[in-house]
């Protein structure tokens, strides 16, 4: 299985309102990854884990909250987002650094609009 | 000045033409990945590099690491190969786990 499942594909929500993207993946890798992509650029890092740890945060303001509750699973919740947060919110994850390098496991993305 | 430079960054191809797209990086890298987005937003990733060159099908990647250069060449293109490309390395840091990203660049095959 070398999937990284991100839910929902789509989501719609209102400035008020608290949800929250998931992210899934049993490849055994311990550092995941979020990142954010407005159309046409390339994705923003916004954080990495590492052993389910933080050990990355891009700046990102507070209204996004990451959180890692065990090794398979990657969490971001959202709240009080504004309409400039609207973007394509990305999952990937990899094996804790090593030398030579490791792959990089993308999901496919969670297309989120803040009406 | 971006960490990760690529070129084109808008590329149209007849069907059957080779393609080149370039990626040049400033920082010190563990391995460089040539990743493919189509629309819809998942991204794929084709190849991970630390040193000399692969080949999956008809996509060769090569890397060049005292010039701190790779590409990506595709063979024999087909419009199924339109999607954007992006490079993206992975810096040498302490923590090692950080990438950073080029623009991309969109390739659009026609029939």
């Amino acid at each position: 299985d070398t999937e990284v499942t991100q839910t929902p594909k789509h989501l719609v929500m209102g400035m008020t309102n608290k949800k929250s993207l998931k992210c899934e993946q049993h490849m055994g890798h311990r550092a995941m990854y979020w990142y954010k992509q407005k159309a046409k650029k390339p994705p923003e890092l916004m954080f990495v884990y590492s052993y389910e740890k933080l050990s990355i945060n891009e700046s990102v303001p507070s209204r996004f909250s990451p959180e890692c509750p065990n090794s398979s699973l990657l969490n971001l919740h959202l709240h009080a987002l504004q309409p400039e947060d609207s973007a394509l919110y990305l999952c990937a994850s990899s094996q804790v650094f090593r030398k030579g390098g490791t792959e990089a496991f993308f999901g496919q993305g969670t297309r989120l609009t803040v009406v | 000045k971006n960490e990760v430079e690529q070129s084109p960054q808008n590329l149209t191809a007849q069907e059957g033409e080779f393609i080149t797209i370039n990626c040049s990086y400033s920082v010190g890298i563990s391995a460089l990945h040539w990743l493919q987005q189509h629309p819809g937003g998942g991204i794929v990733s084709l190849f991970m590099l630390s040193s000399g060159k692969k080949k999956h099908g008809r996509l060769i990647a090569t890397i060049n690491i005292q010039e701190k250069h790779s590409s990506l060449h595709i063979t024999a293109s087909h419009p199924r190969d339109s999607a954007v490309y992006i490079c993206a390395v992975r810096s040498r840091s302490n923590t090692g786990n950080q990438f950073y990203f080029g623009t991309g660049t969109s390739l659009t095959v026609i029939p």
